[in-house]
């Protein structure tokens, strides 16, 4: 079975922190994303990556940035964090298939509290 | 960009009821996939479907990937508790020469015993 683990459930930060989240795959995946959960609004594309070292935005990379130095590692970084980025954060992982993601297999997800 | 419209956004049913629940969008797909997350969980892949009119089923849950390749639809029948969650479609299709997911926005299933 593919296993994608988040490193953390839950976190609690105060504004003006910089916040890590770490996310791990075992399955040899190419690709690696990082979503945001929120009520209403459905799952919103942070940032992804194809490729070790490679990175592109999503729909909302503002307040974000990732880095990938291993293919199983994908981590997400919140270099001041802000109240509105209060959310869950799902990480997932796929096999490039064609030009693009195939299934995506995603981890637990981080409950992340910024006060 | 591309959106998908997921509907109905919540359903309320006794439990034995069926549910359905479809996605659609003014774009051509060349897979669909079904989710399901649990309370508290992240997404899990129920179905996939790669083909037009492909019918697919995973226990109770059946889905369907639409004739004009904009449409997919999921159902489940005999509804039981623990069929509670949200349930996203996706969408995977080529956009500017790259393949892209979409996601709906889930329709929120709640289960009454």
């Amino acid at each position: 079975d593919v296993k994608v683990t988040q490193s953390s459930r839950y976190l609690v930060k105060r504004t003006g922190e910089k916040v890590f989240l770490e996310c791990v795959q075992d399955m040899d995946h190419e690709n690696m994303f990082w979503y945001r959960q929120d009520p209403g609004l459905g799952l919103r594309l942070i940032y992804f990556s194809y490729d070790v070292k490679m990175k592109e935005k999503g729909d909302i990379p503002e307040g974000y940035s990732v880095s990938r130095e291993k293919k199983e590692r994908f981590s997400l970084i919140l270099e001041s964090a802000s109240t509105n980025q209060t959310s869950m954060y799902l990480c997932a992982s796929s096999w490039l298939v064609g030009r693009g993601p195939e299934k995506l297999f995603f981890g637990s997800g981080t409950q992340l509290s910024v006060l | 960009g591309q959106q998908l419209n997921q509907s109905p956004q919540s359903m309320f049913i006794q439990e034995g009821e069926d549910v359905s629940m479809n996605c659609t969008s003014s774009s051509i797909f060349n897979t669909w996939l079904w989710y399901k997350q649990d309370p508290g969980e992240g997404p899990v892949l129920l179905i996939a479907l790669y083909k037009a009119g492909e019918l697919t089923s995973n226990g109770r849950l059946t889905a369907q990937f639409g004739i004009t390749r904009k449409d997919s639809f999921l159902n489940i029948s005999a509804s039981i508790p623990s069929d509670v969650g949200i349930y996203f479609c996706a969408g995977r299709s080529s956009v500017g020469g790259s393949e892209k997911l979409v996601f709906g926005k889930g329709t929120k299933l709640t289960v009454n015993p």
